[in-house]
């Protein structure tokens, strides 16, 4: 069984510019949910998508935004970075339902703005 | 608003050692409580899970953890810690709404193993 898989590992980018970080998801999971982690932080909830839609989203403003494809893979879009968006993104698949909550990480992606 | 607490930001114990590291939520309902771990530059892992039954829960790696819901806390708890222990630990609750689910972390309490 393959778990989460995210790319690229690191990533270095400048103030204003555009990103997009990828993820796989679990093997049977239908449902992703992209985290933000900043240094010595917890997670915290950025939105979640199901049949290729965002249906819940966090604290996040909407120059993040993302996408799902048919095969549950996702993508992760920033723009207009600031140096705030310094963190570690954190990709999680789940199944639907109840056991949506219990959900598997992938390695996630450092992502530094300068 | 659901939130989690650890108030321990460090805690260093000597291998060999037993080990309890601290949990509160915030939650109306009955809440799904987590423990996930982190080793340095990668994801998170998750140790165990309480949605319901038995208040005592195991986990992986020997871990265990006990919801006390009079005390709204989910500490987690291992009798003999290992040096690959050595981690950041996550507390975290289930919340959201209908239509999606979403985790609750707390800050983290990182786990330092002293020889």
């Amino acid at each position: 069984e393959t778990g989460v898989t995210q790319s690229p590992t690191h990533l270095i980018k400048t103030r204003g510019q555009q990103v997009t970080l990828r993820c796989s998801s679990q093997s049977g999971h239908n449902t992703v949910s992209w985290y933000q982690q900043a240094l010595g932080q917890g997670p915290q909830f950025i939105f979640q998508y199901y049949r290729e839609e965002e249906n819940g989203r966090g604290n996040f403003p909407p120059r993040f935004s993302g996408l799902q494809f048919p095969n549950y893979s996702s993508e992760l879009n920033v723009n207009a970075l600031e140096l705030d968006d310094s963190a570690l993104y954190l990709c999680a698949s789940s199944p639907r339902g109840l056991s949506s909550y219990e959900q598997y990480f992938g390695p996630g992606t450092r992502l530094t703005v300068t | 608003a659901q939130s989690v607490t650890q108030p321990d930001i460090h805690i260093t114990v000597s291998e060999g050692a037993s080990l309890e590291l601290r949990c509160n939520y915030s939650y109306g309902a009955t809440p799904y409580l987590f423990w996930y771990v982190q080793s340095p530059g990668q994801g998170l892992q998750l140790l165990l899970k309480y949605f319901s039954g038995d208040t005592l829960v195991q986990g992986i790696k020997g871990f265990e953890a006990e919801f006390k819901r009079s005390q709204s806390s989910f500490n987690l708890r291992k009798p003999s810690v290992h040096w690959s222990d050595a981690a950041e630990y996550f507390c975290a609750v289930g919340a959201g709404s209908t239509g999606f689910q979403k985790l609750v972390f707390g800050t983290g309490t990182r786990l330092l193993v002293s020889p």
